[in-house]
């Protein structure tokens, strides 16, 4: 029984690059969430999808972050002309529809993006 | 500003002694609140939640403890094993946005055998 799965586990940019960034829930969840952590934080939430569609995006960065869940295949978190303040561990979490209101969230083993 | 505040980077505790750790909070609109662990280069596991509801509840090992009045949450651990050396982060949610989890900075733990 997979878990939460994403890759790349590591992943090296130079500034100005792009970095993708791919999730695959759990199987039979259909939420998505990604949340990054920077060094020494907590971590904080970017994005909620469900599939084909973004239901929360209110902690992206407002330029050259986007993210999106296919009906088919991962989540993909993207992320245009790196800089270095985009180095951080991404991570990735899963729920099946959350049940009166609240639900646990599976977290992938994250990405983590260095920026060169 | 810091919604979710862990004031405390580090903890060590002797392995079958109780670990306490500390979290609060500022805004009065959580009403769900979880642990989870998280050991390096993994992502965060779930541990224990707790609803507004309640003030305590009770899994194994792990009791989490909700003080409304004060903001203040608390995970125990009885008996510490070093199996459980990680960094705990509570995170709380409410009722705008109940998938929005708010997370603090984390505690570091480490139970010394």
């Amino acid at each position: 029984n997979a878990g939460v799965m994403q890759n790349p586990r590591h992943l090296v940019r130079r500034r100005g690059q792009e970095a993708r960034l791919r999730c695959s829930p759990m199987k039979g969840h259909s939420h998505v969430y990604w949340y990054r952590q920077l060094p020494e934080e907590g971590l904080k939430f970017m994005v909620y999808l469900q599939k084909e569609n973004i239901i929360d995006e209110s902690g992206m960065p407002k330029e050259r972050f986007s993210a999106e869940f296919p009906k088919e295949g991962p989540s993909i978190l993207r992320i245009q002309q790196v800089v270095r303040g985009d180095s951080a561990a991404y991570f990735c979490a899963s729920s099946p529809p959350p049940a009166g209101g609240y639900n646990e969230q599976f977290f992938g083993p994250g990405t983590r993006l260095t920026v060169l | 500003d810091q919604q979710v505040k862990q004031n405390s980077p580090s903890l060590s505790v002797q392995e079958g002694r109780i670990s306490i750790l500390n979290c609060d909070y500022t805004n009065s609109m959580f009403d769900y609140f979880l642990w989870y662990k998280k050991y390096p280069a993994e992502g965060p596991t779930f541990l224990i939640s707790i609803s507004s509801i309640k003030d305590k509840n009770e899994d194994g090992r792990f009791t989490v403890f909700l003080n409304k009045s004060a903001k203040h949450l608390s995970l125990h651990i009885v008996p510490s094993q070093p199996g459980d050396s990680a960094v705990y982060f509570c995170a709380a949610s409410g009722i705008l946005g109940t998938y929005k989890y708010i997370f603090g900075t984390g505690t570091r733990l480490k139970v010394l055998a």
